[in-house]
């Protein structure tokens, strides 16, 4: 099986802009989660859909939003950037079988550098 | 909230040696799973192993295995024989048991050197 997918795996924005990244998920999983990795405060959980509802949100402001659609694929959206959103964004996908307790499949990451 | 602990920034072994990377936990629920994750500099996370609190028994992984001491609130890795390949960022990480809870609350990182 191909493993999760991440696009693009580099991105430069500037501050104010928004951005959408994208991830696919090993195929037959459903659940995507995403999560942020800077040096300042290591990996940190945003959130996480499942069958296209988001089930779990981390501590972020409004502007992280994301969605999934029906083939599982999951978009993750930030607006009016700032500085410190400069981090890798990982995503993360697990096929969650009875009792849910599969194991997350990550991505290579997105860096994301905001100027 | 569950917190995960890593004491050790930086390990350095020798190749071929054996290194124990230390991680503790905090935590009211009685099930959960934990795991250790590899990131090399690609960046990339792997998964290395995984264990399931209601087992007593360590999980291992080839060269990889777990000292899982659940009154403690532990959860080491051993790798043995180390090879270059091994160098890399290890991530402790808890996962609660309940159903719809994917949440993964990583330990802040041990980066491993493999000395030749």
């Amino acid at each position: 099986k191909a493993g999760v997918t991440q696009t693009p795996r580099y991105l430069i924005k500037t501050r104010g802009q928004q951005v959408t990244l994208s991830c696919s998920p090993i195929s037959g999983h459903r659940s995507v989660s995403w999560y942020q990795q800077t040096p300042g405060q290591g990996l940190q959980f945003l959130f996480e859909y499942f069958s296209e509802t988001q089930r779990n949100k981390g501590n972020f402001p409004g502007r992280f939003s994301g969605r999934q659609f029906s083939n599982s694929r999951s978009e993750m959206n930030v607006s009016t950037l700032e500085l410190g959103d400069s981090a890798l964004y990982l995503c993360a996908s697990s096929s969650t079988l009875a009792g849910g307790q599969e194991t997350q499949y990550f991505g290579p990451g997105t860096r994301l550098l905001v100027l | 909230a569950q917190t995960v602990t890593q004491s050790q920034p930086e390990m350095s072994v020798q190749e071929a040696e054996t290194v124990t990377l230390s991680c503790t936990y905090d935590t009211s629920e009685s099930d959960y799973y934990l795991f250790w994750y590899k990131q090399p500099p690609s960046r990339q996370m792997i998964l290395v192993i995984r264990q399931e609190a209601y087992k007593q028994q360590n999980a291992t992984e080839n060269r990889f295995s777990v000292n899982f001491q659940k009154a403690a609130k532990s959860f080491s890795l051993k790798i043995s024989d180390s090879q270059l390949g091994d160098a890399a960022m290890y991530f402790c990480a808890y996962r609660s048991p309940n159903f719809g809870n994917e949440k993964l609350t990583f330990g802040t990182g041990t980066r491993l050197t493999i000395i030749p």
